[in-house]
């Protein structure tokens, strides 16, 4: 069956430092991948979209890589701040699905 | 700010009641999704649709059905709400295959 793995555990990191996530999917051939920040009680708010024929995408402090060999997608935060603190999900597209993973929490210390 | 509205924010029904959740959308978007989320769980894709007319089914089982008879409504009905459905039910939508998704600021859903 299709899957989509972020990191498990949460992210606790020192203001100024970058933070990376990680998602991982198998049984997917997914023709673009995006980045969303969710916070507490909010709908996820769109933040960068990479496609298949894509290797790297940047905007502004967030850098987004797509390896579809090894299937996986890396999420920077670079010079991260305290209002860098949410959760952030990756997200597959194919077709006319949009299906997402469970999220990484980033926890971003002043 | 997302043109992509939810109504009601909450919602507190007794077991057995009919409820419908309402979601539309003024940016003319051909795709739009339901999603189901638990607090501080990940969203599960429950039922989606790429036009009028158009519904599908996601990855998650749901009791739930959809309708889209018009481009900017997509509402969401429960025939007999129980405990278990109770949830956030955020809806969203977007232009067209391979673009970001808008939305909405979900329904908090409780059966009791």
């Amino acid at each position: 069956s299709q899957k989509i793995e972020q990191n498990s555990e949460a992210l606790n990191i020192q203001e100024g430092k970058t933070a990376t996530l990680t998602c991982n999917y198998t049984n997917y051939s997914p023709a673009y991948l995006q980045w969303y920040r969710q916070d507490p009680g909010r709908g996820p708010v769109f933040l960068l979209l990479i496609r298949e024929n894509e290797k790297e995408k940047r905007k502004e402090r967030l850098k987004v890589t797509f390896d579809t060999t090894l299937k996986q997608s890396l999420f920077h935060i670079t010079a991260s701040q305290p209002a860098d603190s949410a959760t952030y999900l990756c997200a597959l597209g194919s077709d006319y699905k949009l299906s997402f993973g469970a999220g990484t929490t980033v926890t971003v210390r002043a | 700010e997302a043109d992509i509205y939810q109504t009601p924010r909450y919602l507190v029904i007794g077991t057995g009641k009919k409820i419908t959740l309402e979601c539309s959308q003024t940016m003319g978007h051909d795709k739009m999704y339901w999603y189901q989320q638990d607090p501080g769980m990940e969203l599960h894709l429950i039922h989606y649709s790429y036009g009028v007319n158009s519904t599908e089914k996601g990855d998650l089982s749901s009791e739930s059905t959809v309708s889209r008879i018009r481009t900017e409504h997509f509402p969401l009905t429960l025939e007999s709400a129980r405990p278990s459905h109770t949830s956030q039910y955020l809806c969203a939508s977007s232009a067209r295959r391979g673009t970001e998704a808008f939305f909405g600021q979900g329904t908090r859903l409780t059966v009791v």
